[in-house]
């Protein structure tokens, strides 16, 4: 099956700081992916969808200055934590669609980013 | 997409057949169940999806009733690497541009030795 990997898979910043999670689809170019960010013992909240070339569309609540999303190509999306705060500690989730595809997503092994 | 209801939680011993059920009155008619589960600290997995017949892949089988207002996700032979948090989601069919997945509270099964 098609491969998304996310990178890096933890990191710990402090307070103030800004963190930047990569998000590749290795074996398949992906027209859309998606962010999710996940607090402990809870579901997979969607947080935005970005668009290769193109302005991510954010869902409601999420503030888009301070997750900075770039789709720069077919194969990469970043996500940038800007001023991070120990609030923003989470799991973040990365998803890719198959260009032109089925639209079955797949998803990456996830990054915890723990704000001191 | 039409709301879902899972247990929260169900043990299972070993070797045994693990079943977890989904509750989807209100789906409709073009609305697919899907399942997916994700195990600590990854990122979820596809296990299956189907429409109203039964259907059966390598990791898994799913029965859903005549009505669609049900589903049950079946694993044959559960191991312990099937703990896990397992997400039952009813959408319309994926398709370009429509991939979105929106998650529920799922229900944590535990495989017990």
């Amino acid at each position: 099956g098609a491969v998304v990997s996310q990178h890096p898979s933890r990191v710990i910043c402090k307070s103030g700081t800004s963190v930047k999670i990569e998000c590749r689809s290795l074996d398949f170019q992906a027209t859309t992916m998606f962010w999710y960010r996940q607090f402990p013992k809870q579901s997979l909240m969607l947080m935005a969808t970005s668009n290769e070339g193109s302005k991510a569309t954010y869902e409601q609540g999420v503030e888009k200055d301070k997750f900075l999303i770039n789709h720069a190509s077919l194969t990469l999306s970043t996500l940038t934590v800007t001023s991070a705060h120990p609030e923003d500690s989470s799991f973040y989730i990365c998803s890719a669609a198959l260009a032109g595809g089925p639209g079955e997503l797949f998803f990456g092994e996830g990054s915890r980013l723990t704000v001191l | 997409d039409a709301k879902t209801t899972q247990p929260p939680s169900m043990d299972c011993a070993e070797g045994r057949a693990a079943n977890l059920p989904c509750n989807h009155s209100t789906i409709s008619g073009n609305e697919y169940v899907y399942w997916y589960r994700q195990i600590h600290s990854q990122g979820p997995q596809y296990i299956i999806h189907g429409l109203k017949n039964n259907e059966t892949n390598e990791m898994a089988s799913l029965i859903i009733t005549e009505d669609r207002k049900s589903s049950t996700l079946i694993l044959p032979h559960a191991t312990l690497r099937d703990t896990a948090v397992y997400y039952c989601i009813v959408r319309v069919a994926a398709s370009f541009g429509n991939e979105k997945l929106t998650f529920g509270t799922g229900t944590r099964l535990t495989i017990i030795p």
